[in-house]
């Protein structure tokens, strides 16, 4: 079956890192889109990974082990723009991208 | 250039009634995704088109279609609606899987 899990909040100070994790169980996988999306807007996206390994992007990287169907998103020198919801999902075959239900980032000063 | 566009914003029907969404992709992407993204499940698929052709589908019950015409624009159909059809559709496109899926700003639909 399909599951993907990741924490449904966390608060953080601004200027801080912070990781937030996604654990994923698909039928069939081919790669990890990590998303973000503000209150009332679209989802943004931020990155991929389909091999093993760190992807950096300036503040943002991520990073994906197959093996054990986990992922993280670390966000560097928070801002208080960052807060937002941060969605993980997992490509299946077919182009199917089945979404975590998100996890709430607060910033606070 | 533009990104990807949605039609209408916000819309409001009642029981019973059947809706159509339009979506125009980003110039040149040829796949087209439908979502829809309630408080309580999340953002859920219901299906992709490329080239015209459905190439994979959510488990949506029957009343919800779409389609897909030659120059990439997509349209999902929901018929016989529900109170619990109301959510927000988003619409993505793309080019290739590593770029990511550009998503709209969505269609909010309301049934009373």
């Amino acid at each position: 079956g399909q599951n993907i899990d990741q924490p449904t909040e966390m608060t953080a100070t601004e200027g801080a890192i912070v990781q937030i994790n996604c654990t994923y169980q698909t039928s069939g996988f081919n790669g990890l889109f990590w998303y973000q999306q503000h209150a009332g807007e679209a989802p943004t996206f931020l990155s991929y990974n389909v091999l093993d390994g760190l992807e950096e992007k300036g503040r943002f990287s991520s990073f994906l082990s197959r093996s054990k169907g986990y992922s993280y998103l670390l966000l560097k020198e928070l801002q208080m723009k960052d807060s937002a919801s941060y969605l993980c999902a997992a490509m299946e075959y077919g182009n199917k991208l089945v979404f975590g239900a998100g996890t709430i980032l607060r910033v606070k000063s | 250039k533009a990104g990807v566009t949605q039609t209408p914003r916000y819309l409001i029907k009642t029981r019973g009634q059947q809706v159509t969404l339009s979506c125009s992709p980003i110039s040149g992407h040829r796949s087209v995704s439908w979502y829809q993204q309630t408080p309580g499940q999340g953002l859920q698929f219901l299906f992709e088109y490329f080239s015209e052709t459905q190439r994979n589908k959510g488990n949506f019950p029957g009343r919800f279609s779409g389609r897909q015409f030659s120059n990439s624009r997509s349209e999902m159909n929901v018929s016989t609606l529900e109170l619990g059809d109301s959510a927000l559709y988003l619409c993505a496109s793309s080019l290739a899987s590593r770029g990511g899926y550009t998503f709209g700003s969505g269609t909010r639909l309301t049934v009373v």
